[in-house]
């Protein structure tokens, strides 16, 4: 059984940068398994914010960046702001099948 | 724009068989993937499997037992059967449209359905 490890939770200052990071138990994370994130907030459904490891959607802030980062997919806000609180789920694709993070929450304090 | 709502009962009894449908509106489901994703309380979310519009699917290797994902492309919906359900399958159960292809980036989400499991 494939396991997706995200950081619990992290906290960060308002204008600050934090990198949430996404790991396969399988080995290193490559563009192969077109890591995607998503935002979530309280009583919301999920939205896509980084897609294809770095590729964003229309409504992505531009302070939100993707990358692979030591064998990791990773999920960059710089200049976080208040709004940015959330919980953030990072997807992986294997061939066929896909497995979720089990989630970051993201606390802007 | 493409709007997703997920519909079905809101509890099931243990043992018995969970049924949503999704209904895609504004929109054709033809040509892309369409997921199911479900969200138990307080916990992160768990892929179910996709079906393409052609009807192919691929499942969650741990329900891949229970479930049965199908599409019906002339009412635009697709739906989703999971038997001999638990207190383990409560959940909030979201459809989300994958895209053109399996790996496309889920761009379109239902707003989601809690399903409770109990007598």
């Amino acid at each position: 059984q494939t396991v997706v490890t995200q950081e619990p939770s992290l906290t960060v200052s308002p204008g600050g940068t934090v990198t949430l990071t996404c790991a396969s138990s399988t080995g290193a994370v490559t563009s192969g398994y077109y890591p995607t994130w998503f935002q979530q907030k309280p009583g919301q459904a999920p939205r896509t914010v980084i897609y294809s490891t770095n590729n964003k959607h229309s409504w992505t802030p531009a302070r939100f960046s993707g990358s692979l980062l030591g064998g990791k997919a990773a999920l960059t806000l710089s200049g976080v702001q208040p709004e940015d609180e959330a919980e953030y789920h990072c997807l992986l694709y294997f061939g066929g099948t896909v497995v979720f993070g089990g989630g970051t929450k993201l606390t802007v304090l | 724009q493409v709007q997703l709502q997920e519909s079905g009962p809101g509890l099931v009894k243990p043992s018995e068989t969970l049924s949503l449908t999704c209904t895609v509106s504004g929109g054709s489901i033809s040509g892309y993937f369409w997921s199911w994703i479900r969200q138990s309380p307080g916990k992160g979310l768990e892929w179910i499997g996709y079906i393409y519009s052609s009807g192919s699917t691929n499942y969650n290797p741990s329900l891949k037992s229970r479930i049965t994902i199908s599409v019906d492309t002339s009412k635009n919906q697709f739906s989703l059967k999971l038997n001999s359900v638990t207190a383990a399958d409560t959940a909030v159960y979201y459809c989300a449209r994958v895209g053109r292809y399996e790996y496309s980036p889920y761009d379109y989400w239902g707003q989601g359905t809690l399903v409770s499991v109990s007598s």
